[in-house]
């Protein structure tokens, strides 16, 4: 399954399936990506960072896909497990000069649930 | 489990009360962050300490005073809150203040009343 940031807050997949969570994203100058995870009761979990001179990066199970064209950002969850199912948040970073600089913006999150 | 403590993990005060909120890292990092989490919106920064000395305020209200006494402790005085201060207090921390993982903690649920 799929969502698409703000539009699609919610996104439920089956147990063992591939799970597609998409992110829109802000600037196009910005330098830096990252996936949190965070479970209830937690505080957010880091999953995966890209740079923006790569277009793919793939760590355990999961995999970020950055497009700089349509300023899109993607993490793809493989064989998706019960612990899997919390609320995933992308994070950019703006350009030196630009703002806060230094520090992340997140976006508002997807809930991911897992079905049995 | 990540490094990063923070207590209480729940706090309920009235909006004339004075309390503190205390995070302690134990990573090594030279960065440490305040962030507010309210029900349906995005991680709102709110302060940000490189090296111990405060790098960015995001225009928040006086009400909380951040402390940094030294790379491994983080504090955020509260004061005078409103109801709408209601959130989750999320404490982070990175190695250093730029393009990094930021370890964060289990945030402090504030409730005011």
């Amino acid at each position: 399954g799929e969502s698409v940031g703000l539009h699609l807050p919610t996104l439920s997949v089956q147990e063992g399936d591939n799970s597609i969570i998409n992110c829109a994203y802000s600037n196009s100058a910005s330098d830096y990506f990252i996936w949190y995870k965070q479970e209830s009761g937690k505080g957010p979990q880091f999953i995966i960072d890209i740079r923006s001179n790569m277009d793919k990066r793939q760590g355990q199970r999961v995999t970020v896909l950055l497009n700089k064209t349509v300023k899109h950002l993607s993490l793809q969850i493989a064989a998706t497990q019960p612990g899997d199912s919390a609320v995933y948040f992308c994070a950019e970073r703006f350009p030196p000069g630009e703002g806060s600089a230094r520090q992340l913006t997140f976006g508002s999150g997807t809930q991911l649930t897992v079905l049995p | 489990e990540t490094g990063v403590t923070q207590t209480p993990r729940h706090l309920v005060m009235g909006m004339t009360n004075k309390k503190s909120l205390k995070c302690e890292q134990h990573l090594g990092h030279n960065a440490m962050y305040w962030y507010k989490q309210s029900a349906k919106k995005p991680l709102e920064l709110m302060f940000v300490y490189s090296l111990e000395e405060r790098v960015e305020n995001n225009s928040v209200p006086s009400r909380f005073s951040p402390e940094c006494p030294n790379s491994s402790h983080l504090f955020l005085h509260l004061h005078t809150l409103q109801p709408e201060d209601s959130a989750l207090y999320l404490c982070a921390s990175s190695l250093f203040a730029g393009p990094t993982e930021q370890f964060f903690g289990p945030g402090t649920r504030l409730t005011v009343l």
